[in-house]
């Protein structure tokens, strides 16, 4: 089944403690992108890939960090979770960056900081 | 720049009536646009999307969306809605050569039995 995985689902941590989202899909998509969601705010992109070792910044990229070293996988790094970071954060991926291409999503990752 | 309004938070309709949900947008070029919906503890789904030609695209679960160039909208309709099709819906847009996809903040949809 195509689709769009992210573990964990759900996560609690303290300020400061590093932490790791994975990503991953399984459809051979190019781009991945890293999103979160917040009430009134609606989706605001924090990183994207175009492919493989190519990373950008979105909208909110501050206190966070990617990378994509293969081409299935685009884990989000917190190095240092501060409570603003609290929020529902979403994986995407589509075929390609740019034109008509929709987005695939992940499940969703609720990440509370304390 | 890039951006996308949907005016309402919340739209409430009755079960068999027709349904709207309105995004308008503003770009500086040629725009894709795309509707997502999502179901309570789930992720987003794609819906339709417009990239060029016809102006009326129809997409998933009867869903069909209206491209206005001249008003910059691209409004979500369904003849009939169902309590099903209760959920938070997303607008978003795309200009050509662009990387990034700005999404609104999001209709709340209920279907009122």
């Amino acid at each position: 089944e195509a689709q769009v995985t992210q573990n964990p689902r759900y996560l609690i941590t303290v300020t400061g403690k590093k932490l790791t989202v994975t990503c991953s899909q399984n459809m051979n998509h190019e781009y991945m992108s890293w999103y979160r969601q917040d009430p009134g705010l609606g989706l605001r992109q924090i990183y994207y890939s175009m492919n493989v070792e190519v990373t950008d910044k979105g909208d909110v990229p501050e206190g966070y960090k990617v990378s994509r070293k293969e081409k299935r996988n685009f884990p989000l790094i917190l190095e240092s979770p501060s409570p603003n970071q609290t929020s529902l954060y979403f994986c995407a991926s589509s075929l390609h960056g740019q034109g008509g291409y929709e987005q695939y999503f992940g499940p969703g990752t609720r990440l509370t900081v304390t | 720049a890039q951006s996308v309004a949907q005016p309402e938070d919340q739209v409430n309709v009755a079960e068999g009536n027709p349904l709207t949900v309105k995004c308008t947008y503003s770009v500086s070029g040629n725009p894709y646009l795309f509707w997502y919906v999502q179901y309570p503890n789930r992720g987003l789904q794609f819906l339709l999307k417009y990239i060029t030609g016809d102006n009326l695209v129809k997409g998933s679960y009867g869903f069909e969306a209206e491209f206005n160039k001249s008003q910059t909208s691209f409004h979500l309709k369904k003849p009939s809605a169902l309590v099903s099709d209760s959920a938070l819906y997303f607008c978003a847009v795309r200009i050509t050569g662009a990387n990034n996809l700005f999404f609104g903040t999001g209709t709340r949809l209920t279907v009122i039995p």
